[in-house]
């Protein structure tokens, strides 16, 4: 079957435009995940969404980042007045359920910001 | 501060020999262990993971030991293969909290035929 999906897979925008990123996850996955690697770290959580509600949004970085997710399905992260910090790869999981430890995850979109 | 270390940020080991991968953890809260493997341009994929009610957890070529005294996990590849050559990450999770999984930085193996 189908893995999860991001898109775009690569993103370069300028400092100070909004960006949107896209995780489809697999199907029948009720929790999704997003985090995100900057250069040389590991991943970090970012945001939880258990069906369309998002019990754990505590490591967005800031309030120019959210996300929803809509039918329980597809998920979008939108970052405001991107700034160069920003740069990194963003990861999307998802799982069966929530109690799952293992977490499935897309190829990742890679931000720029210029 | 960083929760989850792996202080080698790679590793170089011969085809058909031992890969040992080091993880070292300061909260000890955690309770679940996991380690993930990624290839350039993919995202991480589960390799195996570990419970912090056992010490050992096998399966194939790939055994996780757990010291929990230590705080030290690490991820025994046997024999190395080639195609084992990617970055592993070594995650963890806390008591209550199983869906927020903490990452190490990562260290990158290269297996040499």
């Amino acid at each position: 079957g189908a893995g999860v999906s991001q898109s775009p897979s690569n993103k370069v925008t300028e400092k100070g435009k909004d960006v949107e990123l896209r995780c489809d996850p697999i199907s029948g996955h009720t929790a999704l995940y997003w985090y995100r690697q900057s250069l040389g770290q590991g991943l970090e959580f970012l945001i939880y969404f258990q069906g369309n509600s998002a019990p754990d949004k505590s490591g967005l970085p800031s309030d120019r980042f959210s996300a929803e997710r809509t039918g329980g399905s597809v998920s979008t992260l939108t970052i405001q007045r991107t700034q160069q910090e920003d740069s990194a790869v963003y990861l999307c999981a998802s799982s069966l359920n929530r109690g799952d430890n293992e977490q499935f995850f897309g190829p990742g979109t890679r931000l720029t910001v210029l | 501060d960083q929760q989850v270390k792996q202080n080698s940020p790679s590793l170089s080991v011969q085809e058909g020999r031992i890969s040992i991968l080091n993880c070292d953890y300061t909260n000890s809260m955690f309770d679940y262990f996991l380690w993930y493997k990624k290839y350039p341009a993919e995202g991480p994929t589960f390799l195996i993971s570990i419970s912090s009610i056992k010490d050992k957890n096998e399966d194939g070529r790939f055994t996780v030991f757990l010291n929990k005294s230590a705080k030290h996990l690490s991820l025994h590849i046997v024999p190395s293969q080639p195609g084992d050559s990617a970055v592993y990450f070594c995650a963890a999770s806390l008591i209550g909290s199983n869906y927020k999984l903490t990452f190490g930085k990562g260290t990158l193996l290269t297996v040499n035929p």
